[in-house]
This record gives C-alpha cells, structure tokens and sequence, in this order.
C-alpha cells in the first residue's frame, strides 16, 4: 500500500502557463482533499472531492482553478495561466471516510518563474 | 475566523522535557486532529479525538479536548531532537444532518525544537 502518490515533486512553469498537479489516492480512499501552503504558513483548504464529484470547493480561487477526481485515474488539480501568487506547496490528502484521520502525500513544489 | 490556532508558534525545549502546545477554536467541532509535519515534508497524522471524548493517549502523546472552553492540548512527554518539526491541529466539524464532514480546517501550527 503505497501510500498517497503526488507527482511532479517540483513543477516549474511560467508566468501563464498552465500546471496540473496529480494525487492518487491510498488504496480504498474515496475522500481526496486538495491544500496549499505558503512557506511558514499553515496548510489552507482549497477543495474537497470524492469520486466524480466536488464535494466542497469553498477555498479554491473562482478563476483559473479547478479539480477533479475521475472514476478511473488520479484527481488533477489544474491552475491556468499561472501567476508568482501561486508559488506554493500544493498538498494532496486522502481518508477513507469522514471524521478519520487524512494520509497526505509529500506535496507538489509549484514554481512560476 | 480563524478555526485551530496553536499556541505558542515556537517552543524551544531540551531533551527529555514535555512540550505542551495548545490549540482554540471557535465554532463547534465533530473531532479535532493533531498533525506533525518536518521541514518540506508532508503532514503526518498524530492522534484524533472526538468531541465526545475529554482525553487521549498514544504513545508519548496525549491529547486533552475542553469543549466547553473550545480548546485542545498536546502533550509529548521526555521530548527527543527527533520531535523537532512543526505541530498543527485541525478541526473536523459535522454537517447539517450532524455526521461528520470530511473537511478539516488547519491552524498556523506550532514550531517545536527540541535541543539534544
């Protein structure tokens, strides 16, 4: 069991390009939380999904944000025309139910140069 | 508002002292959950309580919940340099129906080092 999966570790990307950050989630998790986090911040609730559906997206960004978690493949959270503001670690977390605890990932480093 | 905020944001301690940190928050919770996360890394998951419960255990870890004052403590006893690493509660809260909900709200979390 392999644990929550993230991938790239780093992205670099440019100013208005476009990043798509992936999760797989532990094995028998169906609950996928997406969370960013600024150096010597806290982590802040961006969106809550479970398959095929967005449950809570009450943190993410009206404009250029968006997520999905697909009956088959990863969840992907996807940041258009990317900004420096959105320089942050990105952290994916799984639970197999409500009120359990999460199991994060290690985070995706975003970069915009 | 600002649901989990820890207290104190750094605490320096030497080996073999007890670190105690505490955590408020304002709205009503379904559980409130301890995490640890070392520099660059992902959280781990330390302990989770429940609103119904006043005390838990594990380990060197001990987590009290006073929900009538909305705030929590964690409590590591005979602390170790590998402790030093950054300490966050979070709050589970429950949805209209009164089951859990899934989300959880993360505080600022507490900076600890412990000296060897």
């Amino acid at each position: 069991n392999a644990g929550v999966m993230q991938n790239p570790r780093h992205l670099v990307r440019r100013r208005g390009q476009e990043a798509r950050l992936r999760c797989s989630p532990m094995k028998g998790h169906s609950h996928v939380y997406w969370y960013r986090q600024l150096p010597e911040e806290g982590l802040k609730f961006m969106v809550y999904l479970q398959k095929e559906n967005i449950i809570d997206e009450s943190g993410m960004p009206k404009e250029r944000f968006s997520a999905e978690f697909p009956k088959e493949g990863p969840s992907i959270l996807r940041i258009q025309q990317v900004v420096r503001g959105d320089s942050a670690a990105y952290f994916c977390a799984s639970s197999p139910r409500t009120a359990s605890g999460y199991t994060f990932g290690s985070g995706t480093r975003l970069t915009v140069v | 508002s600002q649901q989990g905020e820890e207290d104190p944001q750094a605490l320096s301690i030497q080996e073999g002292e007890n670190a105690t940190m505490n955590c408020s928050y304002k709205t009503s919770i379904n559980n409130l959950q301890w995490y640890r996360q070392n520099s660059g890394r992902g959280l781990v998951h330390l302990i989770l309580i429940r609103s119904n419960e006043r005390e838990k255990h594990s380990g060197r870890l001990r987590v009290t919940l006073d929900t009538s004052k909305k705030s929590s403590s964690l409590l590591i006893t005979a602390s170790r340099a590998a402790d030093t690493a950054s300490y966050f509660c979070a709050t589970g809260h429950a949805n209209a129906g009164g089951t859990s909900y899934g989300k959880l709200t993360f505080g600022q979390g507490t900076i600890l080092t412990v000296h060897p």
